[in-house]
């Protein structure tokens, strides 16, 4: 079973706008980590931001924020005041609290995302 | 610099021969990945190893041996190449739980 999902294929955005990219999630843990990467079309996996299932605020690093709703199993991806380099696919990512899988990230298929002028 | 290297960057191999794609890393991180990304997939775990001599299966293991004989290098070796295996290639790694998880640049192979 999918355990992380990303509805949304491509988005479009108008620069300077705010843009939000789903993600759910699928677990019976009670300790795991939800990541954001970006990926440009140079291909490299960036970092974004990092929420942990016992953070009680939502994480924000600079214009990204991580909407989290545990109750819901969502982790939505909130990007303020959109520039034209964000437009790039963006993944979703888990990591379990368990050593089973060593610690691997699970990710979503993405979104791509446009930011146009 | 410090991080994950892959080599090669770009490959490019005919069905059946056996290639290996190298994964270095200088951070001493116990904990190694190789994942494959296809358009419409996101990358799949193909196996991943929790310290030197320790590997196990991820989601998408069939057509690949790995091996960890030195914590600092995971290589991925596909025994028998089909075109089926023609993707884009990432090695990660982290120390253990956190969030500090470093990606390799890729490596592009293509099977013809």
């Amino acid at each position: 079973a999918q355990k992380i999902t990303q509805t949304q294929p491509g988005m479009f955005v108008q620069e300077k706008e705010a843009v939000t990219l789903d993600c759910t999630y699928d677990t019976s843990d009670q300790s795991y980590g939800l990541f954001w990467y970006k990926q440009p079309s140079s291909g490299e996996m960036i970092f974004l931001i990092y929420q942990g299932s016992y953070d009680e605020q939502n994480a924000t690093e600079g214009r990204y924020s991580l909407n989290f709703q545990k109750a819901r199993k969502s982790a939505n991806l909130v990007i303020s005041a959109s520039q034209l380099g964000d437009s790039a696919m963006y993944f979703c990512a888990m990591r379990e609290g368990n050593s089973n899988s060593g610690y691997a990230l699970n990710f979503g298929k993405g979104t791509s995302l446009l930011v146009t002028p | 610099d410090a991080g994950i290297t892959q080599s090669p960057r770009y490959k490019i191999t005919e069905t059946g021969r056996q290639v290996t794609l190298m994964c270095h890393q200088t951070w001493s991180h116990s904990y190694m990945f190789w994942y494959r990304q296809d358009l419409g997939h996101g990358l799949r775990l193909i196996y991943y190893s929790a310290a030197a001599d320790i590997t196990d299966k991820g989601e998408v293991p069939d057509g690949y041996v790995v091996s960890r004989s030195k914590t600092e290098n995971f290589p991925l070796t596909l025994e028998s190449a089909t075109r089926s295996q023609t993707s884009v290639y990432f090695c990660a790694s982290i120390s253990g739980q956190g969030y500090g998880y470093t990606f390799g640049s890729g490596t592009r192979l293509t099977v013809v």
